[in-house]
Order: C-alpha cells, then sequence, then structure tokens
C-alpha cells in the first residue's frame, strides 16, 4: 500500500511564526502536491513538484513557499503565518507512470490554527 | 481541465443502491474520469477509475456512456459507513498537468 504521511495531524501557531509541514511518501512517485481544504471551496492547490528541486505552482501560492530536496520528501512553508491560512493541509504524491489517468495519494491532513 | 458538476448532496437509506452522476461536457479525448471518496478529517482516497463503458471493483462501479459527457457511480448497498464527501474529477494525469481539481464534491448521508 502507498503510504504518505504527513509531520502533524494538528498544529497551532501564532501570527507571523515561520511553519513547516512535512510529508513523506514511501513509494518513489515523482510527483507531490500540496492542497488546502476549507470549508465550502474543496480543496485548491497550492504547489506541486515533479521532480526533485523542481516546483510549480497551483493555483494559490501566495504566502507559501515549498522545498523538495529528496524525492520521497515535499514540504510546505509559510514564511509568516497569518490567520486566514488557517486551514486544513493535505499533501499527495502519484507516479510518473506515463500512463493516462494516474492516480494521487493522499496524506491524512494537518489541522492547522494561526492565532 | 475539465470542470466537473455533481449534486452538492444526497441522502440514503442502509442497504440501499447509491448512485452520484457527474456531468463533465468539456472531458478531453485523453482524460480519465477518476472518484475518490473523503470522510472527515482525513484526506481524499482513490475509488474508482474508468475511460469508458464500465468498470467494476470490490467498492463501486462506474457507468461511462458512449458520449463520456458525463459518468455515475453506483455504490452497492451502501451502509453508515459509507458516509462521506464523493469527487468527481476528469484530467489525463499527465506529468506537466498532474494537478486535479476537487470542486465541491458530493456530501452523501446515509441513513439507518
Amino acid at each position: 500500500d502507498v503510504k504518505v504521511t504527513q509531520s502533524s495531524r494538528y498544529l497551532v501557531k501564532r501570527t507571523g511564526e515561520k511553519v513547516f509541514l512535512e510529508c513523506v511518501q514511501d513509494m518513489d512517485h515523482e510527483n507531490m502536491f500540496w492542497y488546502r481544504q476549507d470549508p465550502g471551496l474543496g480543496l485548491r492547490l497550492i504547489y506541486f513538484s515533479y521532480d526533485v528541486k523542481m516546483k510549480e505552482k497551483g493555483d494559490i501560492p501566495e504566502g507559501y513557499s515549498v522545498s523538495r530536496e529528496k524525492k520521497e520528501r515535499f514540504s510546505l512553508i509559510l514564511e509568516s503565518a497569518s490567520t486566514n491560512q488557517t486551514s486544513m493541509y493535505l499533501c499527495a504524491s502519484s507516479s510518473l507512470a506515463g500512463g493516462p489517468g494516474d492516480t494521487q495519494y493522499f496524506g491524512p491532513g494537518t489541522r492547522l490554527t494561526v492565532l | 481541465l475539465a470542470k466537473t458538476t455533481q449534486p452538492i448532496s444526497m441522502d440514503s437509506y442502509e442497504g440501499q443502491e447509491v448512485n452520484i452522476t457527474c456531468s463533465h461536457n468539456n472531458i478531453a479525448t485523453n482524460d480519465y474520469i477518476t472518484w475518490y471518496q473523503q470522510f472527515p478529517s482525513q484526506g481524499p482516497r482513490f475509488i474508482i477509475q474508468g475511460y469508458k463503458t464500465k468498470v467494476t471493483n470490490e467498492v463501486a462501479s462506474l457507468f461511462i456512456p458512449a458520449d463520456r459527457k458525463s459518468s455515475t457511480l453506483s455504490l452497492p448497498r451502501v451502509s453508515l459507513s459509507d458516509t462521506a464527501v464523493y469527487y468527481c474529477l476528469v484530467g489525463d494525469g499527465s506529468s506537466n498537468t498532474g494537478k486535479l481539481i476537487f470542486g465541491q464534491g458530493t456530501t452523501l448521508q446515509v441513513k439507518p
């Protein structure tokens, strides 16, 4: 079974703090993704990476950065956390199988509260 | 990426078959149709995927008509544990556009 793990299930931070969310996958997947999920807005893509040290902006990258130094690890960074970044953060990975219909495997999520 | 439309919510009772239909009028030739399930406080989980006609696995069936402009997820004999949000997505999963667009999903409530 594919396993995607996230460093914390719940996190509480203060406004202005730098926040690191870590994601690790154990299936040697090339693609990794960070989403945030908010009530009424569904999942929105923040950033994705299709290879080590490669990253692409998603739909809502403002206020976030990412790091992918190793294939299995994809980090989401909030440089200066703000209250509007309170959300559920979901990491996912998928294989660059070369075939259509690739599927994403999600981690359990990190519920971040910024006070 | 093709946009999808599905009902916001549905109610059912235990033991019934549930069919959730998704519209995707602008589906592209290379696009697959994929359904995910999400329980509260968990990440979405892949359920089933198809390109045309019918696909069945141990969890669900997926019916896709010839024009592929819609698809129907069928859950046989639902139980209370099937209460979740179900997302319909279309895309080709290619490396450059591997991102998926999740809409609002359909919240299925199964009652005793």
